[in-house]
């Protein structure tokens, strides 16, 4: 069985501060996805990053990094000098590399950033 | 502009009603799942499909029925039988390979 865990259920901070979002799995697949997902007011999820779990590097893009450590079985997510654009829940996911594709999410972290 | 649609945005029903919820993707992807959320949850498995003509019980698909008879559509029926119906319901696709899956905007089904 898949299981994720998002132990922070809610995050404040002031913009431009930094912050990371935790996200630790589960898993009994050898290789697997990992995702992270962006929902914002409005509803709608917002692919943000997909990593393999036999790739291991860390992924910068702008002002998001990825942190992917499997001894950990962790995959955090750092937004670097937050905006108020950010404010949202971020879900983090895992699915299967194949047979049941269908995403584990865990339970969210809501992040608020203000102004 | 490629991308996957839900309507209505917003649906109320009584107690009793079957219910359709429509999903439409002209993405030409393969895949294609039904997904709840409740409010402070996160997202929960209701049915999904790989292949026009199949589709399998996800992790809470009691009370739920959905056919695909259309690569690019895929319905869930909410029935009676759903105990407690009113949530947010999202349609996503995906293309079965790289993993990904995309969402369309959701539907909030409130059931009184």
């Amino acid at each position: 069985a898949q299981k994720v865990t998002q132990a922070q259920t809610e995050i404040s901070v002031v913009e431009k501060e930094d912050v990371t979002l935790d996200c630790v799995y589960e898993t009994r697949d050898t290789t697997y996805y990992l995702f992270w997902y962006k929902q914002p007011p409005s509803g709608e999820l917002v692919f943000l990053i997909r990593r393999n779990s036999f790739d291991e590097q860390n992924e910068i893009s702008g002002r998001y990094s990825w942190n992917f450590q499997k001894s950990t079985s962790s995959f955090n997510f750092t937004i670097t000098a937050s905006q108020v654009v950010d404010s949202a829940v971020y879900f983090c996911a895992l699915s299967a590399y194949t047979g049941r594709r269908a995403l584990t999410f865990g339970s969210g972290t809501r992040l608020q950033v203000q102004p | 502009d490629g991308g996957i649609t839900q309507s209505p945005k917003y649906l109320f029903r009584k107690e009793g009603q079957n219910v359709t919820l429509s999903c439409e993707q002209n993405l030409n992807h393969d895949a294609m799942y039904w997904y709840r959320q409740d409010p402070g949850q996160g997202l929960r498995l209701i049915y999904y499909s790989q292949i026009v003509n199949d589709f399998q019980k996800g992790d809470i698909a009691e009370g739920y029925s959905v056919s695909r008879e259309k690569k690019e559509s895929f319905p869930l029926t909410v029935t009676s039988a759903q105990k407690n119906p009113t949530a947010f319901y999202l349609c996503a696709s995906s293309t079965g390979l790289l993993g990904e899956q995309y969402f369309g905007p959701g539907t909030r089904l409130t059931v009184t």
